[in-house]
């Protein structure tokens, strides 16, 4: 089956600075690719919606300008959380759309945790 | 816009225990729908994907069924055992969209 990776899969860095996961797709392409978050003992909820050669759209009460992201092939997906402060201590999942049957495979997540 | 909930958000059983998660979605419209498996502090394992224009889908001692007219889909699980314990997560997609998720049901079966 289609598989999509994600790295790192765990990430700790000091308040202020910027992490870059990413989230590609092994063994098809993608066009479209979806970032969700994922809060402690809470369900995922989308980010935003990365289409290969545009700009993302991001949902409601998500700030472009913290959560970079950019989909420059048809394989690789990257969310840059930028000035990242303990409030973005979160699980990031990526999915990929693709692949037969028109469907989305999930990543396996980065947990980030921000000191 | 999608809304998918599940109930219980709960559930506690003995082993050997058939039992039956529900997740409930308001718009018809869906095009996929996928039950995932979550462990504390671990990302998402897919378990069934029904697609499309399918009804079921079956792997194992899990079964999957979707009625779109009603907005439901049961996830079965026949003779639980311990190492089922782990919150179930439902979620679909409008054709195109991105998933949907449920808030999930944490299940605990007992030894």
């Amino acid at each position: 089956g289609a598989v999509v990776s994600q790295h790192p899969s765990r990430v700790i860095c000091k308040s202020g600075t910027s992490v870059k996961i990413e989230c590609r797709s092994l063994d098809f392409q993608a066009t479209t690719m979806f970032w969700y978050r994922q809060f402690p003992k809470q369900s995922l909820m989308l980010m935003a919606t990365s289409n290969e050669g545009s700009k993302a759209t991001y949902e409601q009460g998500v700030e472009k300008d913290k959560f970079l992201i950019n989909h420059a092939s048809l394989t690789l997906s990257t969310l840059t959380v930028t000035s990242a402060h303990p409030e973005d201590s979160s699980f990031y999942i990526c999915s990929a759309r693709g692949g037969s049957g028109d469907t989305q495979y999930f990543g396996p997540g980065t947990r980030l945790t921000v000191l | 816009k999608q809304e998918v909930t599940q109930i219980p958000a709960a559930l506690s059983v003995p082993e050997g225990e058939n039992l039956v998660l529900n997740c409930s979605f308001t718009d018809s419209a869906i095009y996929n729908l996928q039950w995932f498996r979550q462990d504390p502090g671990k990302g998402l394992t897919s378990l069934l994907l029904i697609q499309s224009s399918q009804r079921e889908q079956t792997s194992g001692r899990l079964n999957a069924s979707l009625d779109k007219s009603s907005g439901r889909s049961t996830l079965y699980i026949a003779a639980s055992q311990p190492g089922d314990s782990a919150t179930y997560l439902c979620a679909g997609d409008n054709y195109g969209q991105n998933f949907v998720f449920g808030p999930g049901t944490r299940l605990s079966v007992l030894p």
